[in-house]
């Protein structure tokens, strides 16, 4: 599967404790966002990185999160001292930003946080 | 700022009925427009996207969406839905020229009848 891969599926924290999400893009992709989805809304989004870059983070964003894409490949979402609040499904996207070409972002499968 | 804005939150059609999802967004300058699909319990897919050139775009399963500069529009279309055509549908923009971040409305969630 030559996807956007994200690890793991599913994870249930205690409040309090720190969670840490993994995404795989598209390998030849150069753009990564992350995007957390509750239900009944929209994609709402977090961060996003132009290789190594971390371009924007949002000003909604609480300092408990925090993301890096070390080698403009993989990239980590953390989570510190989660809340119940923070419960939600933490999508990543990739895509391919060329001065002459653009693509959409291709959405992986997400991971559903449940923070009890 | 960019933002987006769909104006159905839930829509109900029977079978063979017409559709059309509204989405305004706001940015005065170039953009890029797209429409995604998420099937229950499915991963965003896109529909359909306009970067640049004719206004009226195709995309899979006989959706269209329509370009209107002037109306900061673009509304999702289908002629004939089916009961396989419920899903939520999310209107996203980026700004063109600046190959801003993706952002997204809060979503149309379709239900079709028998």
């Amino acid at each position: 599967d030559t996807g956007v891969s994200q690890d793991p599926r599913h994870k249930i924290t205690k409040r309090g404790q720190n969670v840490t999400f993994r995404c795989d893009p598209i390998s030849e992709h150069n753009r990564l966002y992350w995007y957390r989805q509750t239900l009944g809304q929209g994609p709402e989004f977090l961060t996003y990185f132009q290789n190594e870059a971390q371009l924007e983070k949002s000003r909604l964003l609480s300092d408990r999160f925090s993301a890096e894409r070390p080698k403009g490949s993989f990239s980590t979402l953390e989570i510190q001292r989660t809340e119940q609040g923070d419960s939600a499904m933490y999508l990543c996207a990739s895509s391919l930003v060329l001065r002459a070409l653009n693509t959409e972002a291709f959405f992986g499968q997400g991971t559903r946080l449940t923070v009890v | 700022a960019q933002s987006v804005s769909q104006h159905n939150h839930h829509v109900i059609l029977s079978e063979a009925a017409s559709l059309e999802l509204g989405c305004n967004y706001s940015y005065g300058g170039t953009v890029n427009l797209f429409w995604y699909v998420q099937y229950p319990g499915q991963h965003l897919q896109l529909l359909l996207k306009y970067f640049s050139g004719d206004p009226l775009v195709k995309g899979i399963k006989g959706f269209e969406a329509e370009f209107i500069k002037s109306k900061f529009s673009f509304n999702l279309r289908k002629p004939s839905v089916q009961w396989s055509d419920t899903a939520e549908y999310f209107c996203a923009v980026n700004a063109g020229e600046r190959d801003d971040k993706i952002i997204f409305g809060k979503g149309t969630r379709l239900h079709i009848l028998p």
